[in-house]
């Protein structure tokens, strides 16, 4: 079945390093993923997305890279802040418009 | 600009009772999707309609249902209420088929079940 899983289900980093969040997906045909990131108390937060014809996408201080060889999507934050420390989601696209997610993983800034 | 809304923000309830979780999209957004998330978990998909029509539907029990309105602000029921059913309920809009995938979420309602 469809189902999308994280690599690590934690991270610490040190305020200023770069993170990286490592997450498998199982769904060959999948053609867009998502990272959201989740803070205590409150709802996913759209950070990037990519589709399945890019192998890497760059936002603001975040880049997404996509290995469709081996079905896994990565997220990197560059500088990361303590204002980063949160839970982050990959999700993909299902086949009911839906999105499917993993279970996250928890990033923790030491200052 | 106003994101997605959810009321209430939270409830308790109790086993076997009846609960209508409320949202509103983002203005413009046609599609609203439901999810339900567990402690600990990325969030499950429950319901997803567009235009008053549901377009999806997650592995959940019949006691759940929704519907959306011609306002395209959204209801999510949950009969018969269980222990189980505690979590954060999420709702998620976007504008329409052509961009289903590109959910924005609201704060939740975190419904607790004794």
């Amino acid at each position: 079945g469809e189902s999308v899983g994280l690599h690590l289900p934690t991270l610490s980093v040190q305020e200023g390093d770069n993170s990286i969040i490592n997450c498998a997906y199982s769904n060959s045909a999948s053609d867009y993923f998502i990272w959201y990131k989740q803070e205590s108390g409150k709802g996913p937060q759209f950070i990037i997305d990519i589709r399945s014809n890019m192998d890497k996408r760059q936002g603001q201080r975040v880049t997404v890279l996509l290995n469709k060889t081996v079905k896994h999507l990565s997220l990197q934050i560059a500088a990361t802040q303590p204002g980063d420390s949160a839970v982050y989601f990959c999700a993909e696209a299902g086949s009911q418009g839906n999105l499917i997610f993993g279970k996250g993983t928890k990033l923790s800034v030491k200052p | 600009d106003a994101g997605v809304t959810q009321s209430p923000t939270h409830l308790i309830k109790t086993r076997g009772q009846h609960v209508t979780l409320r949202c509103s999209p983002i203005s413009g957004h046609k599609s609203v999707s439901w999810y339900q998330q567990v402690l600990g978990q990325g969030p499950q998909f429950i319901f997803q309609y567009y235009e008053k029509e549901e377009r999806g539907r997650g592995n959940f029990p019949d006691r759940f249902s929704a519907r959306q309105f011609p306002n395209y602000s959204s209801e999510l029921n949950v009969n018969a209420l269980l222990l189980g059913d505690s979590a954060l309920y999420l709702c998620a809009s976007s504008l329409g088929p052509g961009d289903s995938y590109e959910q924005y979420f609201g704060p939740g309602t975190r419904l607790t079940v004794t």
